[in-house]
């Protein structure tokens, strides 16, 4: 069974850090592209970060550009999220998702629960 | 970049009724779009991807189509259980968008 569960979240300054984690366990994590995808309270589906299996390849919206940076460590089967110079616009639950093919189609077949970032003075 | 808008961005339908919803994209996509449902609460589900595929385990009351600019959700007959917010997401090249989201309730 494919899992996903993500921590790391919790009430941050602005201008802080923050590292989010997603432990992935059920699939062959090292073969996938996995993706960070975030939703700010009563808001729609935001579209944060990508990066493929070996790495080789990362995007990021460009809401983020600059600030965040995605990694992944096959051996642990974990992904990663480094979140710096936080804004209050970021306050967000942050999902991991997994790619739904091996082959980097960027739609998204298994979601983990989220983690919130709040971030408040 | 491709901008996604969705319309409506809500709307009340009874039981039974056919439901569609629409997605458009400000450049063509051809059909690299992906629809999900969100139930109130829950995490996003995959329901069809290339525009017209149903993910497996998904009901086939749901059913998509279209190409390029213009798509489309159709529920064939809602139920109550498809009351949730429904997205749509660009995938053809980052960034991979998502729309603006459709709730649908039960009248």
């Amino acid at each position: 069974e494919v899992q996903l569960v993500e921590s790391g979240g919790g009430l941050v300054k602005p201008g802080g850090s923050l590292r989010l984690s997603c432990a992935a366990s059920g699939f062959t994590f090292s073969t996938y592209t996995m993706n960070w995808v975030r939703q700010a309270p009563g808001k729609a589906l935001e579209w944060v970060s990508s990066i493929s299996g070996s790495s080789t390849y990362i995007y990021y919206a460009d809401s983020v550009k600059g600030r965040f940076t995605i990694s992944r460590d096959n051996a642990k089967n974990s992904l990663y999220l480094q979140m710096n110079s936080l804004r209050a616009e970021d306050t967000a639950v942050y999902f991991c998702a997994r790619d739904s093919s091996t082959w980097s189609q960027y739609y998204f077949d298994y979601w983990g629960q989220g983690t919130l970032v709040t971030v408040s003075s | 970049d491709i901008q996604m808008t969705q319309s409506p961005s809500s709307l009340s339908a009874s039981v039974g009724d056919r439901v569609t919803i629409t997605c458009r994209a400000s450049q063509g996509i051809s059909n690299y779009l992906a629809w999900y449902q969100q139930k109130p609460g829950k995490v996003p589900n995959l329901l069809i991807y290339g525009a017209s595929t149903l993910q497996s385990g998904v009901p086939s009351r749901f059913s998509g189509s279209g190409s390029g600019t213009d798509f489309t959700l159709t529920i064939s007959s809602l139920q109550p259980e498809d009351v949730a917010t429904y997205y749509c997401q660009k995938y053809n090249s980052a960034p991979f968008t998502f729309g603006p989201g459709t709730k649908v309730d039960i009248k």
